[in-house]
């Protein structure tokens, strides 16, 4: 039973255009939900998180929007660089304070010069 | 920032040995430790949840007799393969927290490789 769900496994976005990656979740309980990113053979780096709180957080390039009555959540990268190509995992918590983090499947980000 | 360094990042060893993978927290003390598989084009699966000198909460699924984890220090965290086969050939990462109100950090992964 696949909790949080990214649908899309690649997207490839020209260099300084947006970067859109969305993620769905089924578990009404979560309210923490985070973006990593990740690099073959290393393991995730944190990017941005969201408290369901909150609708929008944003730092620098990087924008997180949650849609709570859809159970969906989204990461805008913009403007997209050759170094956003990665992989790209949402996670979620039920709460900030509990340890567990469900993952998705990830999705591959190709930024094309 | 926090580090989280975790060795080896490869390993290959023979079907019916045991492999150990260790998971430290360089400049900060980690309560909780977490171990994660991923399997190719898959997501990173919770395997176990670790806090420092009590037993480790394995997932459902998880045989806690094969997956041996160790949480002794608030430092140090290392994850056991018993036995291994080629099945257990996976991409294992461990993560720790400094606390409820802290972020995650990861470590760079371990390779394993059963042959």
């Amino acid at each position: 039973d696949q909790q949080v769900k990214q649908n899309s496994p690649s997207l490839s976005v020209q260099e300084g255009r947006i970067s859109i990656l969305n993620c769905d979740y089924t578990n009404s309980m979560f309210d923490y939900f985070l973006w990593y990113k990740k690099y073959p053979a290393e393991g995730p780096t944190f990017l941005i998180s969201i408290s369901s709180i909150k609708d929008k957080n944003e730092d620098g390039r990087f924008t997180v929007f949650l849609n709570k009555s859809a159970k969906h959540l989204s990461l805008h990268i913009v403007p997209s660089q050759p170094g956003d190509s990665a992989v790209y995992f949402c996670a979620a918590s039920v709460d900030f304070g509990n340890e567990k983090l469900t993952f998705g499947t990830g999705t591959r980000l190709t930024i094309i010069p | 920032g926090a580090v989280v360094s975790q060795h080896p990042s490869r390993v290959i060893c023979k079907s019916g040995t045991s492999v150990k993978i260790e998971c430290r927290s360089l400049d900060f003390q980690a309560t909780t430790m977490f171990w994660y598989r991923q399997f190719p084009k898959q997501s990173l699966m919770l395997m176990a949840t670790s806090n420092e000198g009590s037993k480790a909460t394995y997932e459902q699924g998880v045989e806690k007799d094969k997956f041996l984890i160790n949480h002794a220090s608030l430092t140090l965290s290392t994850l056991t393969v018993t036995s291994a086969h080629p099945e257990d050939s996976s991409f294992y990462i461990c993560s720790a927290r400094e606390g409820a109100n802290y972020g995650y950090t990861f470590g760079s992964g371990t390779r394993l490789t059963v042959v």
